[in-house]
């Protein structure tokens, strides 16, 4: 399976500033996924990172907060904009290689706001 | 009612013991299934693609049941080191949209 790594892992960040977490795949995949998890709970898409085009955005998540990045098939980045501390959470990146397989995933950020 | 459900545990179990999760899907179009386990602050890996006539790996045994749209793992002979989350996970027909339960919460102990 790709290997996915993903910088920084971890990050404390001032309210109102912006941080692009980074999502580097050891070898082409065919799509990119952006999560966030709250400690306990379950994750949560926020979109799917779609090479050469804008990204795909779930109910609830929108460009302007959550700018992604695609340039190639193997990386992609996600900023968290005008961050506040309900940004505080871990991000996850994960990649697939195809309809039906599975996602594996990087090892997250851990994002908290001051 | 979530696409995904799972029960959420927390199940405590003693080592040695079997334990069983399950979890049903609502989409009965749904494609693909498969077993993750996330430790604690830890990122989500997989730990078995699920198949229409069962499949197992080790201690580990996983069912699909299409017609009552539900899906189990059984685990064998527990080991400390099987106390994770076990997130049951169904990808939709047709793209690469992919549904996570909420997860399962396993304690083995000594």
């Amino acid at each position: 399976s790709a290997v996915i790594s993903q910088k920084p892992s971890r990050d404390i960040c001032q309210r109102g500033t912006s941080l692009t977490i980074q999502c580097q795949v050891d070898s082409q995949v065919t799509m990119m996924f952006w999560y966030r998890q709250q400690p306990g709970q379950s994750l949560t898409l926020i979109a799917t990172a779609n090479q050469g085009s804008e990204a795909t955005y779930e109910s609830g998540f929108v460009i302007d907060k959550f700018p992604i990045s695609r340039p190639n098939l193997t990386f992609s980045t996600l900023t968290v904009s005008n961050m506040s501390p309900e940004d505080s959470s871990i991000y996850l990146c994960s990649a697939t290689t195809g309809v039906n397989q599975p996602q594996h995933f990087g090892d997250g950020t851990r994002l908290s706001i001051l | 009612r979530k696409e995904v459900e799972q029960d959420p545990g927390p199940f405590n179990v003693p080592e040695g013991a079997t334990v069983a999760f399950n979890c049903t899907y609502s989409n009965s179009a749904s494609q693909s299934f498969f077993w993750y386990r996330q430790d604690c602050r830890k990122e989500p890996k997989l730990l078995m693609s699920v198949y229409s006539s069962g499949n197992e790996d080790g201690r580990f045994t996983a069912q699909l049941n299409r017609a009552s749209q539900y899906i189990s793992l059984l685990i064998r002979d527990s080991k400390l080191s099987d106390s994770a989350t076990y997130l049951c996970v169904v990808n939709k027909t047709g793209g690469f949209k992919t549904i996570f339960g909420a997860g399962t919460r396993l304690f083995v102990k000594a």
